[in-house]
């Protein structure tokens, strides 16, 4: 079984600074799937970005990047510039490989509550 | 084009009742998934359809949770005689292939 682990419950970053969240995974899967979910007050859950891990590339989406570090099993986001809007609850996601026949569930860490600062 | 929907959005039920939950996917998604997440926690897997079929169930937690999805497009969530534990965020995801979009959810109290 896969796990995730997120081990900073709670940070704190001033607007326009730069902030790191740290995810750790455990699993036996060569190819897989980790993402970022962001779950601010209203509580809908947003994807911020995806890593396939046969990518060696870091996946980017405008202020938000990560470092995929496969061998040590982390895979951190990264947020440049942050804004008030920015706060929010923020989960990383395992998901095993794709398959046509059958999808696959994903595995959450247990989150880290991000309060941006004005 | 319109997200993923949830009904309601809150359900207070009394220990016992039976409640129904329900997600109306995006439009084309073939796999839709249900999550229970606690309070301060993050969201657990409960069950997984892919068009009707609900190929993966091992995620609830008694019998008394139910699922279904007819027609291959809205699905249910069923939770019969309600215990205080089941007090939780309920979420649906769709998904057309690896990305899962969410709902808003529906909170759900058993008093």
């Amino acid at each position: 079984a896969q796990t995730v682990t997120q081990s900073q419950p709670e940070m704190s970053v001033q607007e326009a600074e730069t902030v790191t969240l740290s995810c750790t995974y455990d699993t036996s899967e060569n190819n897989y799937y980790l993402f970022w979910y962001k779950q601010p007050p209203s509580r809908q859950m947003i994807l911020v970005i995806r890593q396939e891990a046969y990518k060696q590339q870091n996946a980017t989406e405008n202020r938000f990047s990560v470092n995929f570090q496969k061998a040590a099993k982390s895979f951190s986001l990264k947020i440049s510039d942050s804004q008030l809007g920015d706060t929010a609850m923020y989960f990383c996601a395992f998901m095993k490989t794709f398959m046509e026949s059958s999808g696959d569930k994903l595995t959450f860490g247990t989150g880290t509550r991000l309060a941006v600062r004005p | 084009g319109a997200g993923v929907s949830q009904s309601p959005r809150y359900k207070v039920a009394k220990r016992g009742q039976d409640v129904a939950l329900r997600c109306d996917p995006i439009s084309g998604h073939v796999s839709l998934f249900w999550y229970q997440q606690a309070l301060g926690q993050g969201p657990e897997f409960l069950t997984y359809f892919q068009n009707e079929a609900q190929l993966d169930k091992s995620g609830l937690p008694s019998d008394r949770f139910f699922a279904e999805r007819p027609e291959g497009s809205v699905s249910t969530l069923k939770i019969q005689r309600t215990q205080q534990e089941d007090s939780a965020v309920y979420l649906c995801a769709s998904s057309p292939r690896e990305t899962q979009y969410f709902g808003p959810g529906t909170r759900l109290l058993v008093l």
